[in-house]
C-alpha cells in the first residue's frame, strides 16, 4: 500500500510557466514532508520541506502548499526553467525514522 | 554528494549469490539509510541505522540484512540475490533525522 500518492507521473511545462506536483497521504501521524529533486544518474537532493504546523513555505521559486485537513501537499515551481527538468519526489515521515516516498514526477521544461 | 561514497557503483551477479554493498560517509552523521529505487515505486526504505550496531527494518526489508560496526560504514547484504532485487540502491545519511543526503547510488543487476 502506497503511503504517499503522487501525481502526475509526468509533466511538461513551457519555460516561464508554473509547475505543480501534488501528493496525498493517509497517516495523520506524519510530521515532516520533504520534496526531493533528482537528476539522471544522481541521488535525490533535498529541495524544500515543511511541517504540518504551517500551510505554506517558500524558498526562491519553490513553494510547498500544505492542507492538513485534506491530507494533501503540493510543490509549486514558479517561472520554471529548463534546468528544473528532473524527477521530483515527495515524502513523508514520522519522527524521522521511516520515510515514505511518492512514486515520482518527471518534469520537462520546454525552452 | 555530501561526503558519501557507495561501492561498487555497478554490479552484475547471478541468482543465489551473496552480494554486499557498502556505504561510506565522512560527515560523522548518526543516521544512515538504505533505499532501493524502482520505476513506479519511487524510493523505498530497506533498513536504517541510528547508531553503531543499532539498526531497524524499513518498508521492504525481506531478503536484506545490514550491519554498522563503525559510524562511517553501513553495509547492505543480499544473502542470496534474486532477480526481484535488481534495482538501484541508494544510501543516505542524516544528522537530524530530517535532511537526508543521498549517495550516488549502486546499480545492481541480478541475472
Amino acid at each position: 500500500q502506497q503511503q504517499v500518492k503522487q501525481s502526475p507521473q509526468s509533466l511538461i511545462v513551457q519555460k516561464g510557466g508554473i509547475s505543480i506536483i501534488n501528493c496525498a497521504y493517509e497517516n495523520t501521524a506524519f510530521d515532516y514532508f520533504p520534496w526531493y529533486q533528482q537528476f539522471p544518474g544522481k541521488g535525490p537532493a533535498l529541495l524544500i520541506a515543511i511541517r504540518p504546523d504551517v500551510s505554506e513555505k517558500k524558498e526562491g521559486r519553490f513553494t510547498i502548499s500544505f492542507n492538513k485537513s485534506a491530507k494533501q501537499f503540493s510543490l509549486h515551481i514558479m517561472d520554471s526553467q529548463p534546468g528544473d527538468s528532473a524527477t521530483y519526489f515527495c515524502a513523508a515521515s514520522y519522527r524521522g525514522n521511516q520515510f515514505y516516498f511518492g512514486t515520482g514526477t518527471s518534469l520537462t521544461v520546454i525552452p | 554528494d555530501a561526503g558519501i561514497t557507495q561501492s561498487p557503483r555497478h554490479k552484475v551477479t547471478e541468482t543465489g549469490t551473496p552480494v554486499t554493498l557498502r556505504c561510506h560517509q565522512t560527515e560523522n552523521h548518526r543516521y544512515m539509510y538504505w533505499y532501493r529505487q524502482d520505476p513506479g515505486h519511487g524510493l523505498r526504505l530497506i533498513h536504517y541505522s541510528y547508531g553503531v550496531k543499532d539498526t531497524d527494518k524499513g518498508e521492504v526489508s525481506d531478503g536484506y540484512s545490514v550491519s554498522r560496526s563503525k559510524t562511517e560504514d553501513f553495509l547492505l547484504t543480499l544473502e542470496s540475490a534474486t532477480s526481484s532485487q535488481t534495482s538501484v540502491y541508494f544510501c543516505a545519511i542524516s544528522e537530524t533525522q530530517e535532511t537526508q543526503y543521498f549517495g550516488p547510488g549502486t546499480r545492481l543487476l541480478v541475472l
